[in-house]
């Protein structure tokens, strides 16, 4: 069955940091890859999303994640993080085909001013 | 344009009840998708429907079904309520391919007592 690994499940971070989140998955044909995003008292969220290509995409407020097809892998990167990238944070993948995302256990990010 | 709406967004059922939630997709979008969140097992697929056919279903017990109508709008009906059917439940929605990029509504949290 496919799955979906984040080894971080709490993150705390101060201002300025930099941010790495590990997501690997469990599946040997072609993905679709996922980061969404849930801001406190927001709904989920598309934060970057890859498909084919250059396996390094960027999303939005500076996140970027790079897919590494050989280690079955997509972490999350940030070279400074905000208080406001406070939020919890979903590795997804689609596999198969049709909008059944498989969803790691997300990781808890908290950013201190 | 407006997002995904859910309603009712908080209410409270007993064991043995039943209960519908319902969604309102994006305006445009032929796709709506069901998760149910909860702190235990994460965000896991209900199903999806697609111009009023269900066109892939997770594993959950026939307690849990759903249903398109032809304005795209979607409910979602459990019956026989238990306790561990509280749980924040997800509607999603997509204009209709199937990449697994979706955007979330605000949920609907179902507290069974």
């Amino acid at each position: 069955a496919q799955s979906v690994s984040q080894h971080n499940h709490h993150v705390i971070l101060s201002e300025a940091a930099s941010l790495e989140l590990g997501c690997n998955y469990s599946y040997g044909g072609t993905v679709n890859l996922f980061w969404y995003v849930q801001y406190p008292g927001q709904h989920l969220q598309l934060l970057l999303k890859y498909f084919s290509g250059d396996p390094l995409v960027k999303g939005i407020k500076g996140f970027e994640a790079e897919f590494i097809k050989s280690k079955f892998s997509f972490n999350l990167r940030k070279p400074s993080v905000q208080w406001s990238d406070t939020a919890e944070y979903f590795c997804a993948v689609v596999a198969g085909g049709y909008n059944k995302l498989i969803f790691g256990a997300g990781t808890r990010l908290a950013v201190h001013p | 344009k407006a997002g995904v709406t859910q309603t009712p967004r908080y209410l409270i059922k007993t064991r043995g009840q039943q209960v519908t939630l319902s969604c309102s997709p994006i305006s445009g979008h032929r796709s709506v998708s069901w998760y149910q969140q909860t702190p235990g097992q994460g965000l896991q697929f209900l199903f999806e429907y697609f111009s009023e056919t269900q066109r892939n279903k997770g594993n959950f017990p026939g307690r849990f079904s759903g249903r398109q109508f032809s304005n795209s709008r979607s409910e979602m009906n459990v019956s026989t309520l238990e306790l561990g059917d509280s749980a924040l439940y997800l509607c999603a929605s997509n204009p209709g391919q199937s990449t697994g990029e979706l955007f979330f509504g605000e949920g609907s949290r179902l507290t069974v007592l």
